[in-house]
């Protein structure tokens, strides 16, 4: 079975433009939660989907949006690209709503320069 | 402010030791734990989680979890080379469908 699939895998843009980034969960899993990790840090949480539903929000700016569709793939959109949005973007799968542990894609690297 | 804390680290061990990793947080109201691996440029990949006060054993895995106290640890035995990477502390603060909360994590160094 294949894991959780992000693309792309690395990314640069320039400051105050948008980026999309995809993710597709395992197959079977219903929820899929966004992260942001900058260098040296622990991810931070930006979003949980579950049932195409938005089930959770982290401390980021109205700039950071997400959906996810029928098929429980899910975007994650950034407006106005700012130096400081460089970093890791992590998706996590899992099942349903149990905070039961995800398992993480391989990461999108965003550099905005 | 929820917190989770951890020593950053370097953590240094030989090839054979145990090595001992330490996170505290701060809800007391927290339900569930884990601890992730991540290698340098890779996404955290999870390897233990615990859910009550006491000890959960996975091969050369133990953690640990007291309530009252508010930390969990985790404790590598025989650490290999391999095992060298930063681990990550990670808490859900909140009833399920919440976020988890991770700490910055330890850099976990083993050598041969």
């Amino acid at each position: 079975d294949a894991g959780v699939t992000q693309s792309p895998t690395h990314l640069i843009k320039t400051r105050g433009q948008h980026v999309t980034l995809r993710c597709s969960p395992i197959s079977g899993h219903k929820s899929v939660s966004w992260y942001q990790q900058v260098l040296g840090q622990g991810p931070q949480f930006i979003f949980q989907y579950y049932e195409k539903e938005e089930r959770g929000r982290g401390n980021f700016p109205d700039r950071f949006s997400a959906r996810q569709f029928p098929n429980y793939s899910s975007e994650l959109n950034v407006n106005a690209l700012l130096l400081g949005d460089s970093a890791l973007y992590l998706c996590a799968s899992s099942l349903g709503l149990e905070a039961y542990g995800y398992t993480f894609g391989s990461g999108t690297r965003l550099t905005v320069v | 402010q929820k917190e989770v804390e951890q020593n950053s680290g370097p953590l240094s061990v030989p090839e054979g030791a145990i090595a001992s990793l330490n996170c505290t947080y701060s809800d007391r109201g927290s339900q569930s734990f884990f601890w992730y691996r991540q290698y340098s440029g890779k996404s955290p990949e999870l390897i233990m989680s615990i859910y009550s006060n006491g000890d959960k054993e996975d091969g050369r895995f133990t953690a640990q979890l007291n309530k009252a106290s508010q930390y969990v640890s985790l404790l590598i035995r025989d650490s290999q080379p391999s095992d060298s990477a930063t681990y990550l502390c990670a808490v859900n603060m909140g009833q399920a469908g919440t976020a988890l909360i991770f700490g910055k994590g330890t850099t976990l160094s083993v050598s041969s």
